[in-house]
């Protein structure tokens, strides 16, 4: 089955400063790539996601990157701020499946 | 539009006692997960429905998990007898599932914290 490994477990940075979460897939059939956030005692939700036929995808202060070849994809966030701070988590699913591998998710601290 | 609902938001029960939570999917949603997820964790995927039938329960503990959705809406996970290392928040997500797709975004619910004692 798939196997999705993220990096780093936990992240510090100042207020303003960029942000990078790593994650790499194990199943090339993987082709649907969502990232979640997930607030302290709330539910994940929904921030990006990306395919397998574009290799970018950016909304706002947040961007997905992801190379199908070294099966790796990124979230970069910029200009963090405060409420940035939870843990996100990447997922990985493959083609006709609903069915996500999550991620062991990044604590992400932003210092003000 | 409402989202995905859960009840209860917390449950603290002793090892050994039964356990059940609901969940009442978004409207029109055909496709219907339980996740388990453990402390410093990412969800892990115990059952799926599409409507009222079973997709995947590869991974859920059938010696004490069951669940159903009877008539393809809202859904209940029991946990039977129930152990330390069940604590845990337990996650209903759903998602249009309408048909072969590929990957489709879910939306959690809010979640069941469980304490076992």
């Amino acid at each position: 089955g798939e196997n999705v490994e993220q990096h780093p477990s936990t992240l510090s940075v100042q207020e303003g400063d960029s942000a990078v979460i790593k994650c790499t897939y194990s199943d090339s059939a993987s082709n649907y790539f969502p990232w979640y956030k997930q607030e302290l005692g709330k539910r994940p939700q929904l921030i990006i996601d990306i395919r397998s036929n574009v290799g970018e995808k950016k909304d706002q202060r947040i961007a997905v990157t992801l190379n199908k070849t070294a099966k790796h994809f990124s979230l970069h966030i910029t200009e963090t701020q405060p409420e940035d701070s939870a843990v996100y988590f990447c997922a990985a699913s493959r083609r006709g499946s609903y069915i996500p591998t999550f991620g062991r998710g990044t604590s992400l601290i932003v210092h003000p | 539009e409402a989202g995905v609902a859960q009840s209860p938001r917390y449950k603290i029960i002793e090892k050994r006692q039964s356990v059940a939570f609901w969940c009442n999917p978004i409207s029109g949603h055909a496709t219907l997960y339980w996740y388990q997820q453990i402390l410093g964790q990412g969800p892990k995927l115990l059952i799926q429905f599409q409507n009222n039938g079973v997709v995947d329960d590869s991974q859920l503990p059938k010696d004490r998990f069951s669940a159903e959705r009877l008539k393809g809406v809202d859904s209940t996970l029991k946990i039977q007898p129930a152990k330390l290392e069940d604590s845990a928040v337990y996650l209903c997500a759903s998602s249009l599932g309408i048909g072969p797709r590929e990957g489709e975004t879910q939306y959690f619910g809010p979640g069941t914290r469980l304490l076992v004692l």
